[in-house]
């Protein structure tokens, strides 16, 4: 099965940059779209991001649009969430999460999930 | 955006009892509706997707039913380790959007 190990994180002043980093267990990463979620402390999940299975088409919450981008390396099973002008809302544990079906398919899910990894945007 | 509007936010049941838990989706999303669940300090876990298909290694006592605009989620038989909290989900088109959750306490 596969598994997603997540990296990265930590605590960042306002305005600062993180880079997050998630890495695949197997060698089918490149067919399966992948996206981060986000969980603020004590609320519920909200989706941030997600990439298409070539890397290709990205996608952004409108609260991230134009400060986070979204990157996959698949020749390194990795995906990756740069994020810049960081403010205090965006605090919260962010999952990377895979799809379930390949290729984008219809009636998708995310199916595997990372652990989390903390972002403490604080001054 | 596609609103999930979920019910109840919390419910508490006995052990062996049952529940169901509702999504109502602000427009026809088919059905790409999936649940998942989260038990404290850990990552969600899939439970069922395309609204009523179980994930492999889910339990039987899981199930989920409907399509369009109203999704439900139930499950029997209810054990302790089913303490968590319950999320439906879109996929139908971007963003995919969550239920606010519901806490279910056994």
């Amino acid at each position: 099965e596969v598994q997603l190990l997540q990296s990265g994180g930590g605590l960042v002043q306002p305005g600062g940059s993180l880079r997050l980093s998630c890495a695949a267990s197997e060698v089918t990463f490149g067919i399966y779209a992948m996206a981060w979620v986000r969980q603020a402390p004590g609320k519920g999940l909200e989706w941030v991001s997600g990439i298409g299975f070539s890397g290709r088409d990205t996608y952004y919450a409108d609260p991230v649009q134009g400060r986070f981008i979204i990157s996959r390396d698949n020749s390194k099973n990795m995906l990756y969430l740069q994020m810049n002008s960081l403010r205090v809302e965006d605090t919260a544990v962010y999952y990377c999460a895979k799809d379930l079906r390949a290729y984008g398919g219809h009636e998708n899910a995310f199916d595997i999930w990372g652990q989390g990894t903390l972002v403490t945007v604080s001054s | 955006d596609i609103q999930m509007t979920q019910s109840p936010s919390s419910l508490s049941v006995s052990v062996g009892g049952r529940i169901s838990i509702t999504c109502r989706a602000s427009q026809a999303v088919g059905k790409s509706v999936s649940w998942l669940q989260q038990q404290a300090g850990n990552a969600p876990k899939l439970l069922i997707f395309a609204a009523s298909t179980l994930q492999s290694g889910v339990p039987s006592r899981f199930s989920g039913s409907g399509s369009g605009t109203d999704f439900t989620l139930t499950i029997s038989n209810l054990q302790p380790e089913d303490s968590a909290t319950y999320y439906c989900q879109h996929s139908y088109s971007t963003p995919p959007t969550f239920g606010r959750g519901t806490k279910v306490e056994v």
